[in-house]
């Protein structure tokens, strides 16, 4: 059964970095462009960046491109996305997924809140 | 805003009534999917390519268009198709971008 299941989300103080972690099973992780997606409370889907195979090209939303670094590790089959100087407004649930034309599965999603 | 229009926002059907959802996309040559995603849950993969069922998707749906402009259908509204759907475009710059969202409610 393929899963995607998120980690490290939770509550975090406003200009604070967080780490969030994405363990893979039930597919080649290896052979797909992965990616991370996030929601806000009560809106609609935003895709924040994606990363290939082999990390050599990783491409964000623009207005993005500077408050995440999107990472993965083949040997632990585990997809990275760091977040900086967080504001109120990165309170979102963020969704671990993969991608072959687009989005083709999700994980359940991490909830981060940013909030003093 | 990197959002793509959808009609309607909001939609309610009946049981059996036929359900349009559209959405345009923001330049030619792209791959269109949708999503579907049931309150409380992560969104699925509903239709891939255009047309293409997602594994587990009643055939009353259906996938179309062409160009800049495309469609889900559901040709006969069941209960359990209350949801809001997401269109999603692929492979241009930036590489994906989701719609606005459609949600279906039951009538």
């Amino acid at each position: 059964e393929m899963k995607l299941v998120e980690s490290g989300g939770g509550l975090v103080q406003p200009g604070r970095s967080l780490k969030l972690s994405c363990a893979a099973s039930g597919f080649s992780f290896n052979d797909y462009w992965m990616g991370w997606v996030r929601q806000a409370p009560g809106k609609g889907l935003e895709w924040i960046g994606e990363i290939n195979q082999d990390s050599s090209t990783i491409k964000f939303s623009p207005p993005l491109k500077d408050k995440f670094t999107i990472s993965r590790d083949n040997a632990q089959k585990t997809l990275y996305l760091q977040m900086n100087k967080l504001r109120s407004e990165d309170t979102a649930i963020y969704y671990c997924v993969r991608e072959d034309a687009g989005v083709d599965f999700w994980g359940q999603g991490v909830m981060v809140t940013v909030s003093s | 805003d990197n959002v793509l229009p959808q009609s309607p926002t909001t939609v309610a059907a009946s049981p059996g009534e036929k359900v349009t959802i559209t959405c345009h996309a923001s330049s030619s040559g792209i791959y269109m999917n949708w999503h579907q995603q049931k309150s409380g849950t992560s969104p699925k993969l509903w239709i891939f390519d255009t047309s293409k069922l997602a594994s587990g998707v009643p055939d009353r749906f259906s996938g179309s268009g062409s160009g800049t402009s495309y469609s889900l259908t559901i040709n006969t509204m069941e209960t359990e198709d209350a949801a809001t759907y997401y269109c999603q475009q692929c492979c241009t710059n930036p590489p994906i971008t989701f719609g606005a969202g459609t949600k279906l409610e039951l009538k």
